[in-house]
């Protein structure tokens, strides 16, 4: 069976301070690594798919990288309005074609 | 409207109401989903369409009975729903199922 798992589960950053986000996965045969932003009361927004070991997608102040295990979604000199819940998911060749395996999420809060 | 709209964005109901949820997708997708998202815990897939036909029920109380009448439109219909089921039921849609999906605002469920 699948799984992902986010860490950490909260994450409380000061204005300017980078940080990582991590999503480890286990699945037989990745077809595909997804990143999603969701704030409070919301539906998920769609920031990255990775689709192997050694790609990198960036956008704005994000930067979502992916190995065999996991994936790290880097945050340089975040604002406050970065603040949410990102999600990661994957598509396995085990999960079918038709299923998204989503972590729990890490909740980042970015203060002034 | 654009993207994928969904309503009512928030529902109160009784145990022994019949209600439906409905979704809609302007992206020209063939694929939607529903997913329900409670607390602190993963986003779970409920069923799939893809082309109208469903492909997968993720072994969901039969009180959950959806119906897709085209490729643009995605309704659950909820009868003699108990208080576990409350939380933010997603719609999502993808343009074939192994495709990134794009989320709805969901509708939050209170189910009394």
């Amino acid at each position: 069976e699948d799984q992902v798992t986010q860490s950490p589960e909260a994450l409380r950053l000061q204005e300017g301070e980078s940080s990582s986000l991590n999503c480890s996965y286990t699945v037989s045969g990745l077809r595909g690594l997804f990143w999603y932003r969701q704030d409070p009361g919301k539906g998920p927004e769609f920031l990255f798919t990775l689709y192997s070991a050694g790609e990198e997608k960036e956008k704005e102040r994000l930067k979502a990288t992916l190995t065999k295990k996991e994936s790290f979604l880097h945050i340089t000199a975040p604002k406050p309005e970065d603040s949410a819940t990102y999600l990661c998911a994957v598509h396995s060749l085990t999960g079918g074609g038709n299923k998204l395996t989503f972590g729990t999420g890490t909740q980042l809060k970015v203060e002034l | 409207e654009t993207g994928v709209t969904q309503t009512p964005r928030h529902l109160v109901m009784g145990m022994t109401n019949k209600k439906s949820l409905k979704c809609e997708q302007h992206l020209g997708h063939n694929a939607m989903y529903w997913y329900k998202q409670s607390a602190k815990k993963p986003l779970e897939l409920m069923f799939v369409y893809s082309l109208e036909e469903r492909v997968e029920n993720n072994s969901v109380p039969s009180r959950f009975s959806p119906e897709c009448p085209n490729s643009s439109h995605l309704f659950l219909h909820l009868h003699t729903l108990q208080p576990e089921d409350s939380a933010l039921y997603l719609c999502a849609s993808s343009q074939i199922i192994t495709d990134t999906q794009y989320f709805g605002p969901g509708t939050r469920l209170t189910v009394l």
